[in-house]
């Protein structure tokens, strides 16, 4: 069973900073099938990378993705107002989500 | 516009039965795995499992085999999770997605089960 481990649990930043957030599998996982979702409150997910680099549509630019193997990064470039939420990474080859990370304002 | 439509919350006792609904639209829903995500309160995403409609093959996770069953019926785009015996600590939300990747949600069914 493969376990993604998120971290940080919980980043601060302030709006206009650079936020890298950090996905961890427990083993070797296909780069095909990582995945990345924001979720606001009270709100449903959100796809916003999947294939570990592929932004969703109209997903901004700001958010990019990284990695392979077993260590994943989502990268939001300048943070504004709306980007401050809870980000999920997945392996959607086997449906796990890592536990998230809440992006706090600083 | 391709998207996922659920029924309405519901609250139930424990015990009781409850089948909440998935409707797609906007797209060919046959031709796409329906996964259900659950998110208890307060915490993350758990994956329960994926059924496609097409010709309703299913994959349970094993957390949640024997505890759920999921169905579809393709003729009217709509994909199915039930509970037989309902206890306290189903209460959650419950999403329904497209897979995969996850890249149309529906909108959360809330299911309170309190007596």
């Amino acid at each position: 069973e493969i376990v993604l481990t998120q971290s940080p649990d919980t980043l601060s930043l302030s709006p206009g900073e650079r936020a890298t957030l950090s996905c961890r599998a427990s083993q070797r996982t296909g780069s095909s099938y990582l995945a990345w979702y924001q979720q606001k409150p009270g709100q449903a997910p959100r796809l916003l990378i999947y294939a570990a680099s592929s932004r969703a549509t109209g997903i901004p630019d700001r958010f990019s993705g990284s990695g392979s193997g077993t260590d994943f990064t989502l990268t939001i470039s300048r943070l504004e107002p709306e980007d401050f939420a809870v980000y999920y990474c997945q392996q959607y080859g086997v449906h796990t989500f890592g536990q998230g990370t809440k992006l706090e304002i600083k | 516009e391709e998207q996922l439509v659920q029924s309405g919350a519901e609250v139930k006792k424990p015990g009781e039965s409850l089948k909440i609904s998935c409707k797609g639209s906007g797209y060919s829903f046959s031709d796409y795995w329906i996964g259900w995500v659950r998110q208890m309160p307060g915490k993350g995403l758990e994956w329960m499992g994926l059924i496609f409609p097409g010709d309703s093959d299913t994959r349970y996770s094993p957390s949640f085999q024997g505890q759920v069953t999921m169905s579809a019926d393709k003729s009217i785009s709509t994909a199915y999770l039930q509970w037989n015996n309902l206890k306290a600590s189903d209460t959650a939300m419950y999403y329904c997605v497209r897979s995969s990747p996850y890249d149309v949600w529906g909108q959360g069914t809330l299911v309170t089960v309190s007596s």
